[in-house]
């Protein structure tokens, strides 16, 4: 039972650099999310999706893009990433209303 | 707008104390309820749930009842053990089931030997 599972779990870029995490589930699910948590704080979303092929921006979008091509993939990208992106990226996804989110463990992404 | 409000942590507890986080949300309708559970280093997992008024979830040892009349969710559980410190966060589903759920800010349990 792979879940939901992102790639890659850690990694460190610089300031300016452009990278894609990739959120894959098996699971078959209509909706998946991408979440920061930054130390002491909660969870904030910042793009979901409700099907393939559609997005939508949460509450902070800005810097990241999301493409949702394939249901069972969700893409987050970064264009020119900012020291204010360090963060822990968690993927998520659903089935239907009522339903839990099931997470991934969550990606660690430093950048200097 | 629907809302989650969790009582502020770190909480610190001996073993075999009693747990309660405090759970209390702002909603229209009906929502479901959850609590999830974060261990240091990992992503969520669901603890229990609850779909509708007096419904009881329990997992673990871990109980909470969705009190329509208090709009409360409350966590508790009877004897905690060093393992159970992590971080718990409570949340709600809207009626439509078609947005993100809305997560609470989390509370940190710290249990002691």
């Amino acid at each position: 039972n792979a879940g939901v599972t992102q790639t890659p779990k850690f990694r460190v870029l610089k300031t300016g650099q452009s990278m894609t995490l990739l959120c894959a589930q098996d699971m078959n699910h209509e909706y998946m999310y991408w979440y920061r948590q930054d130390p002491g704080m909660g969870l904030r979303l910042i793009h979901y999706s409700v099907g393939e092929g559609t997005t939508a921006k949460g509450e902070v979008p800005d810097g990241y893009n999301v493409s949702r091509l394939k249901k069972q993939n969700f893409l987050l990208g970064l264009e020119s990433a900012a020291p204010s992106q360090t963060s822990v990226y968690f993927c998520a996804s659903r089935g239907h209303r009522n339903q839990p989110q099931h997470f991934g463990d969550g990606t660690r992404l430093s950048i200097l | 707008g629907n809302s989650v409000t969790q009582m502020e942590g770190p909480v610190t507890l001996s073993e075999e104390a009693f747990l309660t986080i405090n759970c209390t949300y702002t909603a229209t309708g009906y929502p479901s309820l959850f609590w999830y559970v974060q261990y240091p280093g990992e992503g969520l997992q669901l603890l229990l749930k609850a779909t509708k008024a007096d419904d009881k979830g329990s997992n673990k040892g871990f109980e909470a009842t969705y009190r329509k009349e208090t709009t409360s969710f409350h966590l508790e559980k009877g004897s905690v053990q060093v393992s159970d410190s992590a971080v718990y966060f409570c949340a709600l589903s809207d009626l439509s089931g078609n947005t993100p759920l809305v997560f609470g800010k989390g509370t940190r349990l710290s249990v002691i030997a």
